[in-house]
């Protein structure tokens, strides 16, 4: 069962423009997580989130909980070709041990 | 550091023949995972261990059988593979710092069962 979704599955936006996703989970959590992963590659984790912060900035990105919608958004400033990716939230799962469980993805493409 | 490193990384099986992904970190990370990710559905946990000699079954552990001799080697095993095990294959490891689990992907493991 997958704990987080995605939405929208697939995004495409000019270069320049900002970019947001957004991801809604099940059940309770301490933190949450966005990861990217580029064609072919493994993924890469960007940000995480404890469920007691409400806003976390890390450069040109922008994530957001609201724990009582039970939902997160990643927004990604002034974007560049280079952040055309899937872009994953994930979060700790009790029934594996709080290992994470990942949702479907976001395909966001950056057209220069 | 190598971090994550997974071998092979491409793999064409008949059905019924067995295998074993090599998976290994060199971070001294206790956590270590095995996802798999198909079109459209994210990844899913197989199978994770929290530390040497200790493994659990995750969200689709039904064909799949791991071990955790070391802490560096978390080798996942395919007895008898099945098409519908056409898929591609993430190792992560991770350490619990502070209350969360920020993991470490490999490159992946592109498997294909004929």
């Amino acid at each position: 069962s997958q704990q987080g979704e995605e939405d929208p599955q697939a995004l495409s936006i000019q270069e320049g423009e900002n970019a947001t996703m957004n991801c809604s989970y099940k059940t309770s959590i301490n933190n949450l997580q966005w990861y990217r992963q580029n064609s072919g590659r493994g993924l890469v984790h960007l940000i995480l989130i404890r469920s007691n912060e409400r806003e976390k900035h890390s450069g040109r990105l922008r994530v957001t909980l609201d724990t009582s919608k039970k939902s997160s958004s990643l927004l990604i400033t002034a974007s560049r070709a280079a952040d055309t990716a899937s872009y994953f939230c994930a979060t700790p799962h009790m029934e594996y041990g709080n290992k994470l469980v990942f949702g479907a993805g976001t395909i966001l493409r950056v057209k220069s | 550091n190598a971090g994550v490193t997974q071998t092979p990384k491409f793999q064409v099986l008949k059905t019924g023949q067995s295998m074993t992904l090599q998976c290994a970190q060199d971070m001294n990370h206790e956590y270590m995972s095995w996802y798999r990710q198909d079109p459209g559905m994210g990844l899913r946990l197989i199978h994770y261990s929290v530390g040497a000699g200790i493994t659990d079954q995750g969200e689709v552990p039904n064909g799949y059988n791991v071990s955790r001799s070391t802490t560096e080697d978390f080798p996942l095993r395919l007895l008898s593979a099945a098409p519908s095990q056409t898929s591609v294959y993430f190792c992560a490891s991770s350490s619990w710092t502070a209350g969360t689990d920020t993991q470490y992907f490999g490159p992946g493991t592109r498997l294909t069962v004929l």
